[in-house]
């Protein structure tokens, strides 16, 4: 299964709304999550099950969607967001993720 | 506290093959699910394999015939033993833990790198 995020980057400032979605090539079921990289760290759960949040994320964040649409919101950007997201499908073998959407300062 | 931390990676020249190590604290691996997952450079993130509690594993494509993961529950060890290497193999290589609830990858160590050239 192919995973598309979009945009692929995006240049935004702190306070702002930041919506990320990732389109699956073919339907996928609840097994779904979302990634925060930042560079040179190891990647970070946000969020599983398409929209539960993962242990000590902000409520800031959130997921939502179904089938083969998806989105990662963040109500209002802090400068500890600035980083690069990834989405994941672990519902059909080979999992895969997406390629990736880097959140940039304006 | 849990830690997962990968050693085992260096400089190979293609058609070569390493091993690589997950060394795991704080949880037992054979009770989670435990992954590999790489980045080549200046890349995004790719899953390689997966094993679960009860040993059944799975690959992605590029690596099926060649990667083999395990893991050795006296030492809390998972492996990922790599033949066959080519250039594209060049990246950092994470394991990383699922612990079967969450169906996502909590912990995640911090990679070991993995260079193939001549």
């Amino acid at each position: 299964i192919q995973l598309t995020q979009s945009p692929s980057s995006l240049s935004t400032s702190v306070g702002d709304r930041v919506t990320i979605t990732c389109r699956a090539s073919q339907g996928i079921d609840s097994s779904f999550a979302w990634y925060q990289q930042k560079p040179g760290k190891a990647p970070k759960l946000l969020i599983y099950g398409v929209s539960t949040l993962a242990s000590g994320v902000p409520s800031r964040f959130s997921g939502s969607g179904s089938g083969t649409d998806f989105t990662l919101t963040i109500s209002s950007l802090q400068p500890e967001d600035f980083a690069t997201y990834y989405c994941q499908q672990l519902n059909i073998y080979p999992w895969t993720f997406g390629q990736g959407t880097r959140v940039e300062i304006k | 506290e849990i830690q997962l931390v990968e050693s085992g990676g260096g400089l190979i020249q293609p058609g070569g093959s390493l091993r690589l190590s997950c060394a795991a604290s704080g949880f037992t691996v054979s009770s989670d699910y435990m992954n590999w997952v790489r980045q080549a450079p200046g890349k995004g993130l790719e899953w390689i394999s997966v094993i679960y509690s009860g040993g059944t594993s799975y690959y992605t494509d590029s690596v099926k015939g060649r990667f083999t993961i395990s893991r050795d529950d006296s030492t809390n060890t998972l492996y990922l033993q790599m033949n066959s290497l080519r250039a594209e193999d060049t990246a950092v290589y994470h394991c990383a833990r699922d612990p079967g609830v969450t169906n996502g990858m909590v912990d995640w160590g911090q990679g070991t790198t993995v260079t193939v050239s001549s």
